[in-house]
Parts: C-alpha cells; structure tokens; sequence
C-alpha cells in the first residue's frame, strides 16, 4: 500500500463551484500535513499546512483533517479555471523531515 | 531573488556521461531536500541536509548519485554514469527548521533528459 494515495482524477467541476479534493495516508504517527499545488511543467507551489484535527480556512481554500480516519481534505470554493492544476498532499515521514507526496489529482475548472 | 534557486533548468546529456545540479537555497535556511518526480507521479524524496550534514538518505539514491552541501549554503546533485531512468525533474527545497511545522518551499527544478 503506498504511504499516500490520492485520487489521480481528472476532477472537473464548473466554475465557481466548490472543488473537494481527498488524500488518505497510512502512517498513523504522521504529524503534518500539507497541500501543494502544481501546475504543468512547474515545480509544486505550497498551499496550506495543517496539523491539528479540524478545519484550516485560508481565503478560498480549506483544510481538513481527521487523524483517526487518516484523511485529509482539501476544499477550493468559488473555483476558478486559474485553479486548475495538479494538487498535491504530502506528510511528513516517520523521520519529521522527508515528505511522502501522492500522485496528485489533477483538476480541471471549466469556464 | 528570495526564492529557491536551481541550475541548470534543462540538462540534456547521453546514457553514461556524469551531470551535476545546483541548488541555491532560500537565505538562512539550514534544511535543505532533493526530490525526483517523474510525469505522472508525485515528488519522491532523495536527501536531507541539515545545514552542512547529510542526515537522510532514501533507498532511491543509488551510489551514482551523490549530494553535498559543503558550507551549508548551496547545494549540488550529481548523478554519475547516468542511464535513462535517470530522466526526470529533480527538485530542490528548503525549510527553516524554525517551527514546529516546518514548510518546505520548492525551487523550480532541474528537467534531465538522458538519452
């Protein structure tokens, strides 16, 4: 089983819809918990972090996690066709430094 | 430029020879990591440096690759001998370490082609 698994999509949703991206991952002593996003040919652009169980809102995105489900979310409100892109879920590895990252489920806004 | 810096941005080499990769972190940054995405994947961690040291290696890094950080500043990635599967972005990031959640930010990579 690897480590994280994402949903590899495409995910389409109209604009101005909400986008809800998944992420599960298998190391129950996993402390953080970040969401990057990266568009073709790009490198990954940090979205948010979190690390406690609940919601993290920031501007139109919202984090969520919920460690005795060992899942973590991503909401995208108000999508827009600039949003489409790669996202990416990491978490820190067993040794705090290394990030194990999905595949990535890539999301198209139409217009 | 406050971000993270690589060089080369595009290397394309044949099967065999040796290449060599920068990275330039973000000031006063002592944690540095390497990664490798391939089209289709995520990133996959290679290495860590935490300031000069070397304190993690991923069973990915084959003894024809090789990372220094010797100040404790740049950082270089060389791959010797380098075949096809080699082929990939390569990725550097850095973190400052100074928080109990430590947030990596990714320079633009490095795009190898081995043909």
């Amino acid at each position: 089983q690897k480590e994280v698994e994402q949903n590899s999509g495409p995910l389409s949703v109209p604009e101005g819809a909400i986008a809800s991206l998944n992420c599960t991952y298998s190391d129950r002593g996993s402390q953080s918990f970040f969401w990057y996003r990266q568009y073709s040919g790009k490198s990954p652009e940090l979205i948010m972090f979190i690390y406690s169980n609940g919601d993290k809102e920031d501007g139109r995105f919202t984090a969520q996690l919920n460690k005795a489900s060992q899942y973590v979310s991503l909401l995208i409100r108000d999508s827009q066709p600039s949003d489409s892109a790669t996202y990416l879920c990491a978490v820190t590895s067993n040794s705090g430094y290394a990030l194990n990252f999905g595949k990535g489920t890539s999301l198209l806004v139409t217009p | 430029d406050t971000g993270v810096s690589q060089n080369p941005r595009h290397k394309i080499t044949k099967r065999g020879q040796n290449v060599t990769f920068r990275c330039d972190p973000i000031s006063e940054h002592n944690r540095l990591y390497w990664y490798r995405q391939t089209l289709g994947q995520g990133p996959e961690f290679l290495t860590y440096f935490q300031n000069e040291a070397q304190l993690e290696k991923s069973r990915l890094l084959s003894d024809r690759f090789s990372a220094e950080r010797p100040k404790g500043s740049f950082s270089t990635l060389e791959i010797q001998r380098t075949e096809q599967g080699d082929s990939a972005m390569y990725l550097c990031a850095s973190s400052s370490g100074a928080t109990s959640t430590d947030t990596q930010y990714f320079g633009p990579g490095t795009r190898l082609t081995v043909l």
